[in-house]
């Protein structure tokens, strides 16, 4: 079936860091590819898309690109401040399949002043 | 608009005992969906909907049911709770504006935190 990969463990940086997550994935067709990002305590938002191949999603400074022969969507950002610490879920979305996800386990993002 | 919300946010629950989360959307979204978040884990799904009067399984159903008789409000229903459905449950919506629903974002409740003790 479906499935989506994240890195594992947490990370950590500090202010003005450059972040990078790895996602790879696993899909029968041509699925849309999402980045989710869960605050302490809040649901989760989406924080950026990518429905087909070279397409580049990109949001509040990160940016993310659908790429196909590598089967990956890497989370990227310049320079993250204190308030990107959050946890971020990979996921992605068949065609034809209801909008079902299928996510990553998440990677904790903390970033330290 | 209030978006997705859930009731309640908070519940312990004993062996046995059973509930029904709540969820109600006021964004006339006609795609509803239950995923539970494990400590470390992704989002698995439990149930979710096409519109009313529509359900189907998703990943993980053992133990759920769910029913959809409004555009509104998908509940879900826990008959017989046991420790291992000690999670947070999200419930979402989402609109499909072309043929494809893959490309649309859902929007997810705050959640609810259930303990089964």
């Amino acid at each position: 079936g479906d499935s989506v990969t994240q890195m594992e463990g947490p990370v950590t940086l500090s202010e003005e860091a450059f972040l990078t997550i790895n996602c790879t994935y696993t899909a029968t067709g041509y699925p849309s590819l999402f980045w989710y990002v869960q605050y302490p305590g809040e649901g989760l938002q989406l924080l950026l898309k990518a429905t087909k191949a070279d397409d580049k999603g990109s949001n509040k400074g990160f940016e993310a690109t659908y790429r196909k022969e590598t089967t990956s969507f890497h989370l990227e950002k310049g320079s993250v401040q204190v308030s990107d610490s959050a946890v971020y879920f990979c996921a992605l979305s068949e065609t034809l399949g209801n909008n079902r996800l299928a996510f990553g386990k998440g990677n904790q993002v903390v970033v330290i002043p | 608009n209030a978006g997705v919300t859930q009731t309640p946010k908070f519940r312990i629950l004993k062996i046995g005992q059973s509930m029904t989360l709540q969820c109600t959307q006021d964004m006339n979204h006609n795609y509803m969906y239950w995923y539970r978040q494990d400590p470390g884990m992704g989002l698995k799904l439990i149930y979710y909907s096409v519109g009313a009067g529509i359900t189907d399984k998703g990943e993980v159903p053992n133990g759920y049911n769910v029913s959809r008789s409004t555009t509104e409000d998908f509940p879900l229903r826990l008959e017989l709770a046991a420790p291992s459905q000690t999670s947070v449950y999200f419930c979402a919506s989402s609109y499909p504006t072309t043929w494809d629903s893959s490309r649309e974002t859902q929007y997810f409740g705050p959640g609810t935190r259930l303990l089964v003790l």
